[in-house]
């Protein structure tokens, strides 16, 4: 079966780096999403990426946050300069449709630690 | 703003006991309800999506229910299985939302004990 697999699987970095994590979408999905969990929290929603564009992007997608899909395949999340509190496990996710009710289908994702 | 609530927060069975978890959300506006399992530091799998016009969804031994009007799903395990030890997340969606946002519970803690 098709699965979203992301890159990293852990990523450790010091605070102020920049830090790049990729993900490689279902094949024939077009709806991508960055979500994120810090450690005993709840799954957040990041960012939704249709047609090389955001879509929609949450309070905590500031300036510091962006993503790309560079080519055919690839979806990424860079973060330009990491802070303590950027600490979490960051998922990828994806779908074939948006609003017809198709589920959205996630990475085992990449666990973020910053020093 | 939709807040989405799980109770327990933790549940521990013995083996071949049938389990049940709740979700509850405050607004009712939703398109669909998607249950996920989480294993410790691993990803989310998709269990069952419910649409918003239907009752209930099956797969297997998991069946899930949706009361839109009462804002509450409730996901049954029939006959537990250790490995079914995990903790199981519910998301919903918003109508007015655009692109699909999901929007989570904290999630139940199953432990199924031999």
């Amino acid at each position: 079966e098709p699965e979203v697999t992301q890159t990293p699987s852990h990523q450790v970095t010091q605070m102020g780096q920049e830090v790049i994590l990729r993900c490689v979408p279902i094949s024939n999905h077009l709806y991508f999403y960055w979500y994120r969990q810090i450690l005993g929290q709840k799954v957040e929603f990041l960012v939704s990426f249709y047609n090389n564009e955001i879509s929609e992007k949450s309070e905590i997608f500031d300036d510091q946050f962006s993503v790309e899909r560079p080519d055919g395949s690839n979806f990424t999340l860079k973060i330009r300069s990491t802070k303590l509190e950027d600490s979490a496990m960051y998922f990828c996710a994806s779908s074939d449709v948006d609003r017809v009710g198709q589920p959205q289908h996630f990475g085992d994702g990449t666990r973020l630690s910053i020093l | 703003k939709q807040e989405v609530t799980q109770i327990p927060a933790a549940l521990s069975v013995p083996e071949g006991e049938n389990l049940v978890l709740n979700c509850s959300f405050t607004d009712s506006a939703i398109y669909n309800l998607q249950w996920f399992r989480q294993d410790p530091g691993k990803g989310l799998t998709s269990l069952l999506l419910i649409q918003s016009s239907q009752r209930e969804q099956t797969s297997g031994r998991l069946n899930a229910s949706l009361d839109k009007s009462s804002g509450r799903s409730t996901l049954y395990i029939a006959a537990s299985q250790p490995g079914d030890s995990a903790t199981y997340l519910c998301a919903v969606p918003l109508w007015t939302d655009s692109w699909g946002k999901l929007q989570f519970g904290a999630g139940t803690q199953v432990v199924v004990t031999p």
